[in-house]
């Protein structure tokens, strides 16, 4: 139940394409999913983060759709660019009790190729 | 500058020699905690504390020690290492425990290698 299940686990894009990397949870009691960005050699850092009561959220280039029903949720990387090669972490926490701790995913290493 | 400081950077020791990696964060969160990343596996949480002298487990704490004397510092302690924590490892802070706002701030990593 505190799972967060992350796919694919690698990803490589053109210059200029769009990716898009997803995740699905299963804990109703999470009401907050951020996403995390890494660089080689550096500790991951928050990209964009949303709330259940959105559908999508937008910062730029970068825009977490939200689906409720199927409680999962997805990064999408419009014009891909080669400074955007990471790996990118989803994650989920809950307001409460014992859901308060972030939860992870698994993990994409995202190459956008020149 | 707010930072969570880890060191060292990168250590190699051998099997059953006690070692601590120190973690300090200048924000004045309440809330940190150790993970280790493994290909693969994301980012796994290993021990974290809601406050001073307040610690609990987290996924994966066999084999790991943590202490939370003041609000800054949580070292993690690996008593007796084996090769299987092998790994990299962050400390993060956050400045609560749960929910929208708990960005989680990560040090650089620490790259243990035990043979």
């Amino acid at each position: 139940q505190q799972q967060v299940k992350q796919s694919p686990q690698s990803l490589i894009v053109q210059k200029g394409g769009i990716s898009i990397i997803n995740c699905a949870y299963e804990n109703t009691a999470f009401d907050y999913f951020p996403w995390y960005q890494q660089f080689p050699g550096k500790g991951p850092a928050l990209l964009i983060a949303i709330r259940p009561d959105v559908s999508e959220k937008k910062e730029g280039r970068f825009t977490i759709s939200f689906n409720k029903s199927a409680k999962q949720f997805s990064l999408h990387i419009m014009d891909s660019q080669p400074g955007d090669s990471a790996t990118y972490f989803c994650a989920a926490s809950g307001s409460s009790g014992n859901t308060g701790k972030l939860i992870f995913g698994q993990g994409t290493t995202l190459q956008v190729k020149p | 500058e707010a930072q969570v400081t880890q060191n060292p950077r990168y250590l190699i020791t051998v099997t059953g020699k006690k070692l601590t990696v120190t973690c300090s964060q200048n924000m004045n969160h309440e809330y940190m905690s150790w993970y280790r990343q493994d290909p693969g596996l994301g980012l796994r949480q290993i021990y974290y504390s809601m406050n001073v002298e307040v610690t609990d487990k987290g996924d994966v704490p066999e084999g790991y020690k943590v202490s939370r004397k003041e609000k800054r510092n949580f070292p993690l302690i690996l008593e007796s290492p084996s090769p299987n924590q092998t790994s990299l490892y962050f400390c993060a802070s956050s400045p609560r425990f749960g929910g929208a706002g708990t960005e989680a701030f990560f040090g650089q990593g620490t790259r243990l290698t035990v043979v």
